[in-house]
């Protein structure tokens, strides 16, 4: 079965600090994957994907994320977090239905919360 | 150059009644998608159009759910008649290229159904 899981609800971080926000995926064939950010009151907006090349991607807004096949991983990274950081992150998974067609499976989002 | 835009952004009916749905895509931008997330849940696909075209209506939940998009620009969601079940938030977006996955969203339509 096709799924995307998100393991922390909530990630808490101190301003400067590094983050992770953990995503973790499961499908048969090669993964497509992405971490969409929802500020408060707005849209969801790209950040970054995964469709094959160099493990570590790059993104808007300074954050990267690792992509790992052993651990069937995409784990979201930032060096240094910021206060505007904190948002909703979800992270999704590009799949195929019947006929060829694509669709995002999602996960159900971590909250990060950074602290000045 | 505007984004996408959904109007209402809340709308809080009965069940029993009917709520539609609006989508305004970027210019230009053929596929639009609609996306559903209920409170504590994934956010879950409910259809694309590929212009006018229905390309995949795979996610509808049931009957109760129609979408439109005449003349391939703007698109409609309707629910009729909203069911409690169907309170959540409501989202569409849309790209140039269905195959990248990289979609752009509105801020999507919070419906509350009584």
């Amino acid at each position: 079965a096709q799924s995307v899981a998100q393991p922390e609800d909530q990630v808490n971080v101190a301003e400067g600090n590094p983050l992770t926000v953990k995503c973790t995926y499961s499908v048969s064939g090669n993964p497509y994957l992405f971490w969409y950010v929802q500020y408060p009151n707005r849209g969801l907006q790209f950040l970054l994907k995964y469709i094959t090349g160099d493990n570590l991607v790059k993104g808007s807004y300074g954050f990267e994320a690792e992509f790992n096949k052993s651990q069937t991983s995409f784990h979201l990274k930032k060096p240094s977090a910021l206060v505007s950081d904190s948002a909703l992150y979800f992270c999704a998974l590009r799949v195929f239905n019947a006929g060829n067609n694509r669709k995002l499976i999602w996960g159900l989002g971590t909250s990060l919360a950074v602290n000045p | 150059e505007a984004g996408v835009t959904q109007f209402p952004s809340h709308s809080v009916i009965e069940k029993g009644q009917t709520v539609t749905l609006r989508c305004d895509p970027i210019s230009g931008h053929d596929n639009l998608y609609w996306y559903r997330r209920v409170m504590g849940k994934e956010i879950k696909f409910l259809l694309h159009f590929v212009k006018e075209s229905k390309q995949d209506e795979s996610g509808m939940p049931n009957n109760r759910f129609l979408a439109e998009r005449t003349g391939g620009t703007y698109s409609t969601l309707k629910v009729q008649p909203a069911e409690l079940e169907d309170s959540g938030v409501y989202f569409c977006a849309s790209s140039q290229d269905r195959y990248t996955g990289e979609l752009f969203f509105g801020e999507g339509s919070r419906l509350t159904v009584l």
